[in-house]
């Protein structure tokens, strides 16, 4: 009954490949995210979706594509991966009434070799 | 352009003793601030929040102080325990729709 859930928790790929994370939440929050924490050990916002619908979308590549197909679900594509991308990316949720204190998922480390 | 520190990347207390974790942000703009949690191979989760009309919140063993004035903020955990060795990260925001500025993070070691 884990609160955030993402899959794959590893992900190790090759360069110019597509992949997909995916995230879910049973909270019944109306609010997800996408972070990406680099080598640096920064968690910067890269998405983030309300009831479905984009609100944020912060300086990323276009290669990388959320979607939201319900409330509970919000799934990062990245296409033609690139050595930078390599990085934990975490996802999160939170609700209307409290979206300041949101709830993260365990994270998926993504390697691109 | 950093706009929330922590300068310190690590910290070592023993246990029962008090640890203080800092902050320090740049936007004046900032109204919200928060205090998150990370063990290794997990997610971040929340600790204890503060807006900007309070300079103190307490939850239990955990305290969080605000200077306004000096764009700073503070963690005070005691007594603290082993169980509390973690990552600990500052984010603020100043509005609920804007997205959340973290800091690098604190790794706190309590040494039994």
């Amino acid at each position: 009954d884990t609160a955030v859930s993402q899959t794959p928790k590893y992900l190790v790929t090759q360069m110019g490949n597509d992949k997909s994370i995916k995230c879910e939440q049973n909270l019944g929050h109306d609010t997800m995210y996408w972070y990406k924490q680099d080598s640096k050990k920064f968690l910067k916002i890269m998405f983030s979706y309300n009831n479905k619908e984009l609100i944020i979308n912060e300086t990323v590549p276009n290669r990388f594509s959320p979607k939201s197909p319900d409330k509970a679900h919000l799934n990062l594509h990245i296409n033609s991966l690139e050595l930078g991308d390599s990085a934990v990316y975490f996802c999160a949720s939170s609700s209307g009434t409290r979206r300041y204190e949101q709830y993260f998922g365990p994270g998926t480390r993504l390697t691109v070799t | 352009d950093q706009q929330v520190k922590q300068n310190s990347p690590s910290l070592s207390v023993q246990e029962g003793r008090i640890s203080i974790l800092n902050c320090d942000y740049t936007n004046s703009m900032f109204d919200y601030f928060l205090w998150y949690k990370k063990y290794p191979a997990e997610g971040p989760t929340f600790l204890i929040s503060i807006s900007s009309i309070k300079d103190k919140n307490e939850d239990g063993r955990f305290t969080v102080f605000l200077n306004k004035s000096a764009k700073h903020l503070s963690l005070h955990i005691v007594p603290s325990q082993p169980g509390d060795s973690a990552v600990y990260f500052c984010a603020a925001s100043p509005t609920p729709n804007t997205p959340l500025v973290f800091g690098k993070g604190t790794r706190l070691s309590v040494i039994a």
